[in-house]
């Protein structure tokens, strides 16, 4: 099973909201990553959690509040986004420990309004 | 930090005909991935290819690490093989992705 489950598919929010994203893996991978990917743009690298520790924080702006629960789980809270936070959302895994691939899940369209 | 060029931007085909997708990086690495985003924005692996030749049906890919390029090589192209198809490369501690810029395909029937 190589499959990384992402929710919600859709949301749309006003910027005095607060909600979560959602992003879960049952592969055993102890990496998992949030990206940002705007239309006609690649994916550009947001958050790194290795082991449920941060390792990487791409100077994302505290409205975005990343949390990793357990080894399977990772959210993304979001509060006072700006319309130009309008975006994919991406999460990947990767094992970490015998390969870097990185296997995405489906993405979460969100528009701030 | 590693640039990542991809050749050509937009590619047009008509289905049936063969492609070749290029991806080129400035310094050495030590694997590379090939993805898929199809238009839903799912994002599906390729190829895991850091160096020589892997195939996966009409799809194969070679990656010449020497010279710092990889080949996408798409055959009996079908519509469903339309989207954007981007090549990565891993930089700092092998676990942020450099995207290139990506080349959209669109097959027409």
């Amino acid at each position: 099973d190589t499959e990384v489950t992402q929710t919600p598919k859709h949301l749309v929010m006003g910027m005095t909201n607060k909600k979560s994203l959602k992003c879960e893996q049952h592969m055993g991978h102890r990496a998992m990553y949030w990206y940002k990917q705007k239309a006609k743009k690649p994916p550009e690298l947001m958050f790194v959690y290795s082991y449920e520790k941060l390792s990487i924080n791409e100077s994302v702006p505290s409205r975005f509040s990343p949390e990793c629960p357990n080894s399977s789980l990772l959210n993304l809270h979001l509060h006072a986004l700006q319309p130009e936070d309008s975006a994919l959302y991406l999460c990947a895994s990767s094992h970490w420990e015998t390969s870097y691939e990185q296997y995405f899940g489906p993405g979460t369209r969100l528009t701030v309004t | 930090g590693i640039q990542v060029e991809q050749s050509p931007p937009d590619l047009i085909l008509q289905e049936g005909a063969n492609s070749t997708l290029r991806c080129n990086f400035s310094d050495s690495v030590n694997n590379l991935q090939w993805f898929h985003q199809n238009p839903w924005g799912q994002l599906i692996n390729l190829f895991y290819i850091p160096s020589g030749t892997k195939q996966n049906g009409r799809l194969s890919a070679t990656t010449v690490a020497t010279e710092r390029y990889s080949l996408l090589y798409i055959s009996s192209s079908q519509t469903t093989d339309s989207g954007v198809y981007f090549c990565a490369v891993p930089t700092g501690a092998n676990s942020k992705l450099t995207f290139g810029k990506g080349i959209t395909l669109s097959v027409r029937p």
